[in-house]
């Protein structure tokens, strides 16, 4: 089946630094990646969606500055957070649609001391 | 705008008796609805899905699902509980435009022995 490699898997990193995510379609071509924040025990929440070869469309209240979307290939979509801080501390999940299903990355844990 | 709701944020029942999870959603057009569940610190496990076709849908380890167009829910419901299935569980829709999945807030199923 349809797989997206995430990775890394956890980081931990310094305030003011940046930290790239990144998801791979492993057997298929990944036209639109969606990218989802998810807070301890809470629900996914959408950040933004990136489309190959084109911007990033943001949901209402993500800093596009911040959140650093790239969706250059059919296979890789990144997702950098810029000068991290620690309530960007969070778990990030990346999804790609596959026919009348999606896939999903197995996620990033975040931590920023 | 597009929503789902659970309205339990908690499930708790004993092993071997029979467990439901509530879902309604609000999707314009014809909805895609899916259920997930997620492990401490992990991505997201498909059970099943509903995009169309019989309204009683059956997914994986022994889950299904029923749809039901006039009340515009989609319940999780399994027969016999077992405490493995302790997790949080996850209700999402999109409609047919191929946008992102909408989800729920989760609701954490809790079997006890």
């Amino acid at each position: 089946g349809a797989v997206v490699s995430q990775h890394p898997s956890w980081v931990i990193c310094k305030s003011g630094t940046s930290v790239k995510i990144e998801c791979r379609s492993l057997d298929f071509q990944a036209t639109t990646m969606f990218w989802y924040r998810q807070f301890p025990k809470q629900s996914l929440m959408l950040m933004a969606t990136s489309n190959e070869g084109s911007k990033a469309t943001y949901e209402q209240g993500v800093e596009k500055d911040k959140f650093l979307i790239n969706h250059a290939s059919l296979t890789l979509s990144t997702l950098t957070v810029t000068s991290a801080h620690p309530e960007d501390s969070s778990f990030y999940i990346c999804s790609a649609r596959v026919g009348h299903g999606y896939t999903f990355g197995s996620g990033t844990r975040l931590t920023v001391v | 705008a597009q929503s789902v709701a659970q309205p339990e944020d908690q499930v708790n029942v004993a092993e071997g008796n029979p467990l439901t999870v509530k879902c309604t959603y609000s999707v314009s057009g014809n909805p895609y609805l899916f259920w997930y569940v997620q492990y401490p610190n992990r991505g997201l496990q498909f059970l099943l899905k509903y995009i169309t076709g019989d309204n009683l849908v059956k997914g994986s380890y022994g889950f299904e699902a029923e749809f039901n167009k006039s009340q515009t829910s989609f319940h999780l419901k399994k027969p016999s509980a077992l405490v493995s299935d302790s997790a949080l569980y996850f209700c999402a829709a999109s409609n047919q435009a191929g946008t992102a999945l909408i989800f729920g807030k989760g609701t954490t199923l809790s079997v006890s022995s």
